[in-house]
């Protein structure tokens, strides 16, 4: 099974701030990532797939760069809707497995 | 638009058995890899099951292997989770998923249902 790991926990950030945000897997997955934005009471919204990918709709403010191990969100100018728990999901094989999620929250 | 609906999540004593639903609609069902996805309380996500487009591939996590099984019914536009031996820590909400690529097995997902809960508990 290929672990994910989420780093930091929790990231305090103001509005209209830039927020970086890791995952990490315990080993390669080539660019078979995705980024899912859930926000309390809805759905996981896919955000990012293919690494860099935004999916339909997603504002150009969210980027996701990335490959083989180590892969990054980043959200360039931070709005109020985008307060939320972000998670990244491998599936470069059929034993998907998420992170642990990042809960970026306002300071 | 593409709709996912679960039902079927209730309050269950452990080692009971129950079957979840998922309703599809707004794309060619049988086109598409479903799977499920739970969320125990204040958790984050762990995928369950998946199932292919024409059902003749499944796969399992390890945590629900031998105890749950995933159909579908493509005439009825939906999937199903048979749970049995249900434990304690089978409590969550749980998401069916639609894969955003037709056909193959491997793939994000790209529209997901709003949950059905299941509370396993004496």
């Amino acid at each position: 099974e290929i672990v994910m790991t989420q780093s930091p926990a929790t990231l305090s950030v103001s509005p209209g701030e830039r927020a970086t945000l890791s995952c990490r897997a315990s080993q390669s997955v080539s660019s078979n990532l995705a980024w899912y934005q859930q926000k309390p009471g809805q759905a996981p919204r896919l955000l990012i797939y293919g690494a860099s990918t935004r999916a339909t709709g997603i504002p150009a403010r969210f980027s996701g760069s990335g490959s083989g191990t180590e892969f990054t969100l980043t959200i360039s100018s931070l709005q109020s809707e985008d307060f939320a728990v972000y998670y990244c999901q491998q599936y470069n094989n059929w034993l998907f497995t998420f992170g642990p999620g990042t809960k970026v929250d306002i300071k | 638009e593409v709709q996912l609906v679960e039902s079927g999540g209730v309050v269950v004593q452990p080692g009971g058995s129950l079957r979840l639903s998922c309703a599809a609609s707004g794309f060619t069902v049988d086109d598409y890899t479903m799977h499920w996805v739970r969320q125990g309380p204040g958790k984050g996500l762990e995928w369950v099951s998946l199932i292919s487009w024409d059902g003749g591939s499944t796969h399992y996590a390890d945590s629900v292997k031998g105890r749950f099984t995933i159909t579908r019914d493509n005439n009825k536009n939906s999937l199903y989770l048979q749970m049995n031996s249900l434990r304690k820590e089978d409590t969550a909400l749980y998401y069916c998923a639609k894969k955003a690529m037709a056909r193959g097995v491997i793939g994000y997902f790209d529209n997901w249902g709003q949950g059905t809960l299941v509370t396993v508990s004496s």
